[in-house]
């Protein structure tokens, strides 16, 4: 039972730089979600996907791009990397629903720790 | 403002002892609630849930407690065990996105050390 997966588990650019993270589940979920992880921030929001064909900026969607390639997997691109992206990255997945089944926990990956110089 | 915040950032506790981690959320149109336990290297992991119309929820030796009134949240974890020493977040939810879809707004977190 994999749940989240994420590739890879550790990736080191020079600014400039592009990259695509890879995240797939297996919980058949409609909802995914790309976080970023900073020290003393928490986990922020960068895009999500309600359901598949749909992709939605949040909190700090600058300097990235996504793809929802399908039901499964949900991509998240650093087209020009900066030492500004240096973080740890979380896919997660929620089964989605109505309104009045919306509220369903997220589901998280183990992360990517990038580090951009 | 951080509209997710946590009273104390680092809790230690004796094993077989009782914990409380607590959270205040300042959205009280919040309606959904979550508790995360993250170990070091590892993703955050579902703990247990509460929705807005109940106060409290059990779960295997956790429980979390809602008042709406003062904006509080809080876990309780019975018989600490040292497998239960790491960072827990709580997270609400402050938007409906449409589509079935939530976004979720996250604490800092609360370190528990379990002192064997």
């Amino acid at each position: 039972n994999a749940g989240v997966t994420q590739t890879p588990k550790f990736q080191v650019l020079k600014t400039g730089q592009s990259m695509t993270l890879q995240c797939a589940q297996d919980m058949n979920h409609n909802s995914m979600y790309w976080y970023r992880q900073d020290p003393g921030m928490g986990l922020r929001l960068i895009y999500y996907s309600a359901s598949e064909g749909t992709t939605d900026k949040g909190e700090v969607p600058n300097g990235y791009n996504v793809s929802r390639l399908n039901k499964r997997e949900f991509s998240l691109r650093l087209e020009s990397a900066a030492p500004s992206q240096t973080s740890v990255y979380f896919c997660a997945s929620s089964r989605g629903g109505q309104r009045w089944n919306s509220n369903q926990p997220q589901h998280f990956g183990d992360g990517t720790r990038l580090s951009i110089l | 403002g951080e509209s997710v915040g946590l009273h104390l950032p680092t809790l230690s506790v004796q094993e077989g002892d009782n914990s409380i981690i607590n959270c205040a959320y300042s959205n009280s149109a919040s309606d959904y609630f979550i508790w995360y336990k993250q170990e070091s290297g590892k993703g955050p992991q579902f703990i247990i849930d509460i929705r807005s119309n109940m106060d409290k929820r059990q779960g295997q030796r956790v429980t979390v407690l809602l008042n709406k009134t003062v904006k509080h949240l809080s876990l309780q974890i019975a018989a600490t065990q040292p497998g239960d020493s790491a960072v827990y977040f709580c997270a609400e939810n402050l938007a409906y996105s449409g589509a079935g879809s939530y976004q979720l707004t996250f604490g800092k977190g609360t370190k528990l050390s379990v002192i064997p």
